[in-house]
């Protein structure tokens, strides 16, 4: 079981309410990741962070925030939820670099924007 | 952008047989990883064979990596019912940059 872990699992919210979906892990990784996945579908990276105080917009468009300020812990915000935010959010951590260079993934928030 | 493309899409297999899904990538690569998900749950790191590796085995997962066609393919044998799951290959360029996933296989092995 890989110590990451998000929280809420789920969040049935209505539209122009603000979210934050929180991500924390526990084995020190200074990389941390944000994925956006519909039902079914590819991943897609929405952003990403090199360490404490280092976020980066991924290969997606979103209108989420995040922040860094410890290295365990990378929410995402949304200011204003609209149902074209209705997905499921995964986040994920890795070593910077090294040789075993895996992605441990948490178990995702789905997320419904009434 | 994404990358990696799985083929097929969908596999339905029965229980005892072998699944195989392939994988391709379009830039050079520092190492080829392969992920597990199951329904509604985050993914599960399977294996990982670098860029100077041809075959790597572990348990009844068998991976190959043919760097000059951009390809690895993924050979599940005597596939279980609980080996349902999307499987999602994702390439890690040689900067150490980001995980760029494919659009996954989602594999039925029915009973």
């Amino acid at each position: 079981e890989a110590d990451i872990y998000q929280t809420p699992r789920y969040l049935v919210i209505g539209t122009g309410k603000k979210i934050t979906l929180e991500c924390s892990q526990t084995m020190g990784h200074d990389k941390m990741y944000w994925y956006q996945q519909d039902p079914g579908m590819e991943l897609h990276l929405i952003h990403y962070s090199y360490g404490v105080n280092s976020t980066e917009k991924g290969d997606l468009s979103s209108e989420s925030t995040v922040s860094r300020i410890r290295t365990e812990h990378f929410p995402l915000t949304l200011e204003s939820a609209r149902p074209s935010h209705t997905s499921q959010y995964l986040c994920a951590s890795s070593e910077y670099r090294g040789i075993k260079f895996e992605a441990f993934f948490g178990q995702g928030t789905r997320l419904t924007v009434v | 952008s994404q990358q990696g493309e799985e083929d097929p899409q969908a596999l339905s297999i029965q229980e005892g047989e072998n699944a195989t899904m392939n994988c391709s990538y379009k830039t050079s690569i520092n190492n080829l990883q392969w992920y597990r998900q199951n329904s509604g749950r985050g993914l599960v790191h399977l294996i990982l064979i670098r860029s100077n590796e041809r075959e790597k085995h572990s348990g009844r997962l068998r991976v190959t990596l043919d760097t000059s066609k951009k390809s690895s393919s993924l050979l599940i044998t005597a596939s279980r019912a609980a080996d349902t799951a999307s499987y999602f290959c994702a390439t890690v360029d040689n900067y150490g940059q980001n995980f760029v996933f494919g659009p996954g296989t989602r594999l039925s092995v029915l009973p």
